[in-house]
């Protein structure tokens, strides 16, 4: 079955850049979506068919997708987006949704 | 935008049956595939099982299959997922999730709004 692949952890200061990848086989060729869990509440999309933010989103996320590699990226970090991050696509050959193993964000 | 309402979590001992339910509401039910996904304590994220718009496309993750049974009431406005032979491995926060659009099985689909989630324990 497909396997996306997360850093479990990265940790940055107030106000630099954020960046957290998504590894999977030929996901370049996929379409991705991005979550943000923080503690005790539910996952909500960041980001969504691989670059586009919903409405709420703050322009400070974006993303890419190439290769074997998608990656979200948070400019000017804030305390307030210390959270769980998970990339998300559908695999096609075994009919699953599938999650990345999420990273944890942390504001230092 | 919607709202999703999960109930039925507790404690169910190894081996038993469990109905989980999820109200929808402040949108059209019947317009968008559903799916549920969970959340082990101090795990990540789990999709478990997807329904069409008119339940005739479904799709389960391998450990569920033939266990777990998805179904949707688009008159009640309701997502239920039928737990069998619930084993401890399926302790988890279950959430329910709407999809983008009407079908499952294609890449632009993805999951908003989720439910807060409901606790199902699996212990003797």
């Amino acid at each position: 079955s497909y396997v996306l692949t997360q850093s479990p952890s990265v940790s940055v200061a107030p106000g630099q850049t954020a960046e957290i990848s998504c590894g999977g086989d030929k996901i370049g060729t996929k379409t991705v979506h991005w979550y943000r869990q923080k503690p005790g509440q539910a996952p909500v999309v960041v980001i969504y068919n691989d670059h586009d933010r919903p409405s709420g989103i703050p322009d400070r996320f974006s993303a890419s997708n190439s290769g074997t590699t998608a990656t979200l990226t948070i400019t000017r970090v804030e305390p307030g987006d210390e959270a769980d991050y998970y990339c998300h696509v559908w695999d096609s050959d075994s009919n699953h949704q599938v999650f990345g193993g999420g990273t944890k964000l942390t504001v230092l | 935008e919607g709202q999703l309402l999960e109930s039925g979590g507790g404690l169910v001992r190894p081996g038993g049956s469990h109905r989980l339910s999820c109200g929808a509401s402040g949108f059209s039910f019947s317009n968008y595939a559903m799916s549920w996904v969970r959340q082990a304590p101090g795990k990540g994220l789990e999709w478990v099982s997807g329904i069409s718009r008119s339940g005739s496309v479904i799709y389960y993750e391998d450990s569920v299959k033939g266990r777990f049974t998805i179904s949707r009431d688009n008159s009640k406005n309701t997502l239920s997922l039928q737990m069998d032979s619930l084993r401890p491995e399926d302790t988890a926060v279950y959430y329910c999730a709407r999809l983008s659009d009407f079908v499952i099985g294609y890449g632009a689909n993805w999951f908003d709004p989720w439910g807060q989630g409901t606790l199902v324990s699996v212990s003797s």
